[in-house]
Formats: C-alpha cells, structure tokens, sequence
C-alpha cells in the first residue's frame, strides 16, 4: 500500500453539492492528519488538521477512521470558490516534521 | 500571507546545469523542509533542515543538497539538472513544537529545457 492514496478524481459537482473525498495511509502509528487545498499553480493551504476521531469546521467536516486507517474530507453546499485540489497529508515516521502527501483529488464546482 | 518567501519565482535552465533556490522561513521557524510537486503529483518530501543540519531525507540522490543558515533561512541546489527536475519547488517552514501546521511558500517553477 502507498503511504497516501486518495480518490483519483477529479469530482464535478454544482454548487450546493455535497461531495466526499476518501483517503488511506499505511502508517498505523500516525497520530495526526492533514488535508490541505492547493489552488492552481498555487501553494497549499491547510484546510483542517484531525488528531482524534474528526473535526468540523463550518462546511467542512474531517473523518478519522484508525481501525480502517481512513480519512474523509466531506465539503456541504458546495461554492464555486471550493474548485481546487485536496490534498490528504500525513507526517512522515522518518524525519522530524516532514510531511507525506496523496496526489491530491480535484474539485470543480460549476454554476 | 504565510510569512515564508521563496526566490526566483520561475527559472528557466538547460540540462546539466547546476541551480540554486532560497527560501525565508516564516519568524521563529528553526525548521525547513523542502518539497518537488511534478504536474499533476502531490508534494514530494526531499529534505528537512533543523538549526542547520539535515533532519530527514526522501528519496532523492545526492544531487539534490541543501544549506540552512543561522537565521533558518535555506538553499535548495540542484546539480547536473535533468528534464525531470521540472517541477514546483515548495519551501515549509514549521514551528519549533513540531507536527503542527507547516508554512508553504509560493514555490518557484523550474524549467529545464
């Protein structure tokens, strides 16, 4: 298993959708859990960080599922403005605060 | 804004040439990390420089080196460059707690040609 997979994408949703993203990793010891948005030829931005079993913040909610080693990303009422790519990070278990990222899912929320 | 500058923007450089890019790490940030993203990829990990030494590395060869200065900022050198090098690189910097959020610059896209 790669130490990130996400949903190869991309999603194409109208405004007002509801859309999911999933990920795995295959560190069980992982503790923590990002996902961040990269807006086109942009860098990424945190999104949400998850250190237990998930977080919600306005739209977005962030499941953990530790037994699955699975993370989703559920984003409610879509906006245009949401239309970028998703990426799911985990830490590296190899060096200090390095990061590992999936490839990232697209989203594209049209009118 | 994250506080994080990187520089050049973009470069453009021939294969086998040698480049070097820099990165100023957001105030009180001892550690930088360095990422490849290729088109259509997620950010790869290339290494990590911690109060000036190297902390962690991905699978990249010895071409690829770093340097972080006593105010934390960082190089990043590319030698004998390949087609393959094309790419956003993407400086971090994070905060001495560690596994906290990580700052990204805005990158800067090498060409090679």
């Amino acid at each position: 298993r790669k130490e990130v997979e996400q949903d190869p994408g991309p999603f194409n949703v109208p405004e007002g959708a509801t859309v999911a993203f999933n990920c795995t990793y295959s560190n069980s010891a992982s503790q923590s859990f990002f996902w961040y948005r990269q807006d086109c030829r942009k860098e990424p931005k945190l999104l949400m960080s998850v250190y237990s079993s998930g977080n919600e913040d306005g739209r977005f909610t962030a499941q953990l599922n530790r037994a699955s080693q699975y993370i989703s990303l559920l984003i409610r009422d879509s906006k245009l403005s949401d239309s970028a790519t998703y990426l799911c990070v985990v830490p590296s278990n190899q060096a200090g605060t390095a990061l590992i990222f999936g490839k990232g899912t697209t989203l594209s929320v049209s009118s | 804004e994250t506080g994080v500058t990187q520089s050049p923007t973009h470069l453009i450089k021939t294969r086998g040439q040698q480049v070097t890019l820099r990165c100023s790490s957001q105030s009180g940030h001892n550690t930088v990390s360095w990422y490849q993203q290729a088109l259509g990829q997620g950010p790869q990990f290339i290494f990590q420089y911690y109060r000036e030494e190297e902390n962690g590395r991905g699978n990249f060869p010895p071409r690829f080196s770093g340097l972080q200065f006593p105010n934390y900022s960082s190089e990043l050198n590319v030698n004998a460059l390949e087609l393959d090098d094309s790419a956003l690189y993407l400086c971090a910097s994070t905060p001495p707690r560690g596994n906290t959020e990580a700052f990204f610059g805005q990158g800067t896209r090498l060409t090679v040609v």
